[in-house]
């Protein structure tokens, strides 16, 4: 069965430093999410991306935040200037056309120092 | 803000009985939710999803029940087996997203299902 996969699956980085976090949707999918789970808490939307541009974002999804579809299969999640309260599960998402479910990756472990 | 909300932290229930994991919601113009399962250290697998012009979809051992007048859902596993202990998470969308699309999640806080042998 197709699957999201995400690189790499636990990141450590100083606090201050530029993080990208990656993901690869599964392949005939158009809709592309990232969400995050802070240690304890809810999984939270973070920003939904389509036909090559953000769609909805939260207020999480702040300057500092950024997507980006560099090619045809890889999604991109770039933190600016990392904050140890970004220290989180970060999870990728994909989905088909309209009212499909959305299917998640394993997710990105980031540790902020 | 809690618009999705599990009350139950965690379940227990003897293999082979009945599981149910209720979840209730607060906004009235969520229109599909959706049932995950997470076991540690993976992301959340879908499970079953049910849109609001329905009041039961059911695949295979998973039923999910939607009572729109008491903005409440509910998911039956039956039988219950070991494999399924897993932390389930309720999620809902009011379908507002961009092209189409169901738009963002609005997930509860899940709970954690054990399965007994």
């Amino acid at each position: 069965e197709p699957e999201v996969t995400q690189t790499p699956s636990h990141q450590v980085t100083q606090m201050g430093q530029e993080v990208i976090l990656r993901c690869v949707p599964i392949s005939n999918h158009l809709y592309f999410y990232w969400y995050r789970q802070i240690l304890g808490q809810k999984v939270e939307f973070l920003v939904s991306f389509y036909n090559n541009e953000i769609s909805e974002k939260s207020e999480i999804f702040d300057d500092q935040f950024s997507v980006e579809r560099p090619d045809g299969s890889n999604f991109t999640l770039k933190i600016r200037s990392t904050k140890l309260e970004d220290s989180a599960m970060y999870f990728c998402a994909s989905s088909g056309f309209s009212n499909q479910p959305q299917h998640f990756g394993d997710g990105t472990r980031l540790s902020i120092l | 803000d809690q618009q999705v909300k599990q009350n139950s932290p965690s379940l227990s229930v003897q293999e082979g009985r009945i599981s149910i994991l209720n979840c209730d919601y607060t906004n009235s113009m969520f229109d599909y939710f959706l049932w995950y399962k997470k076991y540690p250290a993976e992301g959340p697998t879908f499970l079953i999803s049910i849109s609001s012009i329905k009041d039961k979809n059911e695949d295979g051992r998973f039923t999910v029940f939607l009572n729109k007048s008491a903005k409440h859902l509910s998911l039956h596993i039956v039988p219950s087996q070991p494999g399924d202990s897993a932390v389930y998470f309720c999620a809902a969308s009011d379908g507002g997203g961009y092209g189409g699309s169901q738009g963002n999640l609005i997930f509860g806080k899940g709970t954690k299902l054990s399965v007994k042998p």
